[in-house]
């Protein structure tokens, strides 16, 4: 399994900021994961972090929003940009186990609460 | 389209078996998935099974797998009162798709 550590735990922030959330992971990692859990719901896929490349962006989401940075094989940021009251969620970062896009083990998130 | 349904809810009294169920619609799937999200927390993975077997067990835990039916459950034994918490669902189609999550609610 691995360990990941992310940060800010939680945050409130005011409409129209932006946040950046740091995912580390201790050990190196192809893939990494940005999931977006909105209040009382599942577990949503936003895009996928691959190391000296452009995220891939799942249906419904786009770079400008949410870019993300992938510096090396044990980091990444998501940043939520220009930020409504729809963007109070919990974001989690998550890897598969061994590299692959199995078994993903997650981040405790980061719960993102807009005023 | 990809989908994983499960029920909401469900209540038991500590001690007794918790059973609870999930729908998918990919036969693709290579991986079905039950993690666990306690108050606060993040997401655990709690056990899996592969799409070619149809029954694992782990301690107190068995998952049951019907791929005719796209049919996925999982049992807790002796359920506990740290068992409480939201039991998610999901298929592996080259990513995740989870479903809504099921709340466990453990009475003493």
């Amino acid at each position: 399994s691995a360990v990941i550590s992310q940060k800010p735990s939680r945050d409130i922030c005011q409409r129209g900021t932006s946040l950046t959330i740091q995912c580390q992971v201790d050990s190196q990692v192809t893939m990494m994961f940005w999931y977006r859990q909105q209040p009382g719901q599942s577990l949503t896929l936003i895009a996928t972090a691959n190391q000296g490349s452009e995220a891939t962006y799942e249906s419904g989401f786009v770079i400008d929003k949410f870019p993300i940075s992938r510096p090396n094989l044990t980091f990444s940021t998501l940043t939520v940009s220009n930020m409504s009251p729809e963007d109070s969620s919990i974001y989690l970062c998550s890897v598969g186990d061994r590299g692959t896009n199995e078994k993903l083990f997650f981040g405790s998130g980061t719960q993102l609460s807009v005023l | 389209g990809e989908d994983v349904e499960q029920s909401l809810f469900l209540s038991v009294r500590e001690g007794d078996s918790s059973v609870i169920n999930c729908t998918y619609t990919d036969s693709s799937s290579t991986y079905l998935y039950w993690y666990k999200q306690e108050p606060g927390a993040g997401l655990q993975l709690l056990t899996y099974i592969f799409s070619n077997m149809d029954m694992k067990q782990d301690q107190r835990l068995t998952v049951l797998l019907n791929k005719k039916d796209k049919h996925l459950s999982l049992r807790i034994a002796d359920t506990q009162t740290g068992d409480s918490a939201i039991y998610f669902c999901a298929e592996s189609t080259g990513k995740l798709i989870f479903g809504q999550g099921t709340t466990l609610q453990v009475k003493p």
